[in-house]
């Protein structure tokens, strides 16, 4: 057990909607990294939050944004959804912000697009 | 941009045989990660090489972070079925960007 907490573990939806993914990062981290893995393929990161700022974006497209809470937990909303965004979504914590920090995952969110 | 390429891309053995993974990056890395993904699981971090040369041995895992920082290898001997799972590397590039490779998936046959 990592410790991050993801809800819901699967989400199945239609195109065009919207939803919002949530993680909770190990107790005493302070940053959240959000990550896209699609169907036999790598690791894409999307963005960085740490104590409640944005700290680093990665290839996150306009239709998706995210937030970090004062309680540290973090929110990926996903609108306007397509089928390409089906997808394995993964939010990672650490103890700092800097990208040097290991790096504890989640179990994912299952984004299936119908 | 900035890529970390890994190879192979898949690789089967029989349990007992050794395995390779490389991971070579076009720009030089402050350190490298490496990960382990089991089937159906999440990433686990496995370890950090941070100086140029260093080599860490995990018990049958022995990883190695290149002169130039530009490259690294994970080698497993005697390969166990638990060693079945994606292995990436991730390379952080200017202190601020951990970028993951492409991963290289093992599979061991008992």
């Amino acid at each position: 057990d990592s410790g991050v907490t993801q809800t819901p573990k699967h989400l199945i939806t239609a195109t065009g909607q919207r939803v919002t993914l949530r993680c909770s990062p190990r107790s005493g981290d302070l940053s959240v990294y959000w990550y896209q893995q699609s169907l036999d393929q790598g690791l894409q990161f999307l963005i960085q939050y740490y104590n409640g700022e944005e700290r680093a974006k990665g290839n996150i497209l306009e239709r998706f944004s995210a937030q970090q809470f004062p309680d540290l937990h973090s929110e990926l909303n996903l609108s306007s959804l397509e089928l390409g965004d089906s997808a394995l979504y993964f939010c990672a914590s650490s103890a700092a912000g800097g990208a040097d920090q290991p790096q504890h995952f989640g179990d994912g969110t299952r984004l299936s697009i119908l | 941009g900035q890529q970390v390429m890994q190879i192979p891309q898949y690789q089967h053995v029989q349990e007992g045989e050794d395995f390779t993974t490389y991971c070579n990056s076009s720009t030089t890395l402050s350190n490298i990660q490496w990960y382990k993904q089991r089937p159906g699981g999440h990433p686990v971090f496995l370890i950090q090489l941070v100086k140029s040369g260093e080599v860490k041995k995990q018990k049958r895992l022995t990883f190695q972070f290149g002169e130039a920082k530009k490259n690294s290898s994970l080698h497993i001997t005697a390969t166990q079925t638990t060693d079945v799972g994606t292995y990436f590397c991730a390379g952080l590039v200017n202190t601020d960007k951990l970028i993951f490779g492409t991963g290289t998936r093992l599979q061991v046959f008992p």
